[in-house]
């Protein structure tokens, strides 16, 4: 069955510090996502992307973040300078036309110290 | 309260037995969609219910979703210890992109 592959599976980085999440999304689906669940607290979504662009985002997606689609298969979220509150589970997400669901990944775990 | 609040948030059940979670939701959906959610692991997503559907299954999972009541429901059927994880609902709202917005969850924990 295909799957989202997100690397790394776990992130350790210094305050301040920039940090790229990538995800490898399904191949054929068109519509990507990133959430965010910090630890013991519902996920919450971040933002969306379709078609080379953001189509939505959150209140959290403030300007250290951004997301890029460098190829045709990655999908990265960049922290630009990371705080202690951005420690949390991030996932990414993927949909295809036609819309049966979201597949997610397994997350990557960013801890800020 | 919040779009997509489950209850209750912690449920724990003997093996075998039925496992009944609910979910509200405040606003008007496209769909509504219950995850699976290990401890400290990724998301699974089990079933999707459209705003158009009233019941659903799935293998051993049954969803009930009233638009009238805003209200859905997961009904796991003859529990395993593996069935043991926190349980999401997801609403699909009508508003802009898509996105989900997630509850709380339920913490099931399914006892041998």
């Amino acid at each position: 069955e295909p799957e989202v592959t997100q690397t790394p599976s776990h992130q350790v980085t210094q305050m301040g510090q920039e940090v790229i999440l990538r995800c490898v999304p399904i191949s054929n689906h068109l519509y990507f996502y990133w959430y965010r669940q910090i630890l013991g607290q519902k996920v919450e979504f971040l933002v969306s992307f379709y078609n080379n662009e953001i189509s939505e985002k959150s209140e959290i997606f403030d300007d250290q973040f951004s997301v890029e689609r460098p190829d045709g298969s990655n999908f990265t979220l960049k922290i630009r300078s990371t705080k202690l509150e951005d420690s949390a589970m991030y996932f990414c997400a993927s949909s295809g036309q036609g819309y049966y669901g979201y597949t997610f990944g397994s997350g990557t775990r960013l801890t800020v110290v | 309260s919040q779009q997509g609040e489950e209850d209750p948030q912690a449920l724990s059940i003997q093996e075998g037995e039925n496992a009944t979670m609910n979910c509200s939701y405040k606003t008007s959906i496209n769909n509504l969609q219950w995850y699976r959610q290990n401890s400290g692991r990724g998301l699974v997503h089990l079933i999707l219910i459209r705003s158009n559907e009233r019941e659903k299954h799935s293998g051993r999972l049954r969803v009930t979703l009233d638009t009238s009541k805003k209200s859905s429901s997961l009904l796991i059927t003859a529990s395993r210890a593996a069935d043991t994880a926190s349980y999401f609902c997801a609403t699909d709202i009508i508003q802009g992109a898509q996105k989900l917005v997630f509850g709380q969850g339920t913490r099931l924990t399914i006892n041998p």
